[in-house]
């Protein structure tokens, strides 16, 4: 069946840079695209980023400068980098998945926390 | 930037109520809307796409309709496990953007 993990470092230093790993199962990544979607405590959802059955990307406009996502689709896994870390991006970041015929999220990993403080 | 503007933020209903729960968009979006659903501690759960297509598995007490600019999540009898926190998703235009969601309790 589907699944989605995230895994990263829980803690990260203010102007340090974030590296979250996603690895899945059960989908190929050169027929399904994956999404990162990140929510600050108690707060909404915010979507962050994408990465498509292709190899192409998209961001978040107010992301963009900061954040880089890739694959290794023979591992099965996607990277997110955010380098210039702030307290504002402390949140929970999941991984999703959007089918080959489809542009949103439908499957998600259960998120990883990161809190950037010193 | 398209914006997402739910509401009520807060949604107090009893059981075996009709719920409503509203998601207005700042342009036109085509009716490229899906609903979310997070209970506390989880991940969200995708319900409806594309304004009125029940994802599966999803029980058939909840549907969206809308057009345009204006859409909107019914749950034709509230039970207890649908405590949660409702969010609605635009993906007509990037960057892809989510309300801030309707929190549903239970009276």
């Amino acid at each position: 069946q589907v699944q989605l993990k995230e895994s990263g470092p829980g803690l990260v230093q203010p102007s340090q840079t974030l590296s979250l790993t996603c690895t899945v199962s059960g989908f190929s990544l050169t027929s399904n695209s994956v999404h990162w979607v990140r929510q600050p405590p108690g707060k909404g959802l915010e979507w962050v980023g994408a990465i498509w059955s292709g190899g192409s990307t998209d961001y978040n406009s107010a992301l963009k400068s900061r954040l880089s996502i890739s694959r290794d689709t023979s591992k099965s896994q996607v990277f997110l980098k955010m380098n210039s870390l702030q307290t504002e991006d402390t949140a929970i970041y999941f991984c999703t998945r959007s089918e080959y015929t489809t542009d949103y999220p439908d499957y998600w990993g259960q998120g990883v926390m990161v809190t950037v403080s010193s | 930037d398209i914006q997402m503007t739910q509401s009520p933020s807060v949604l107090s209903a009893s059981v075996g109520d009709r719920v409503t729960l509203n998601c207005k968009a700042s342009q036109n979006i085509n009716k490229y809307l899906n609903w979310y659903q997070q209970k506390l501690g989880e991940a969200p759960k995708l319900l409806i796409y594309n304004t009125n297509n029940l994802q599966t598995g999803i029980p058939s007490r909840f549907s969206g309709s809308g057009s345009g600019t204006d859409y909107t999540l019914t749950i034709s009898s509230l039970q207890p496990e649908d405590v949660a926190t409702y969010f609605c998703f635009q993906h007509n235009s990037w960057p892809l953007t989510f309300g801030s969601g309707t929190k549903l309790e239970i009276k």
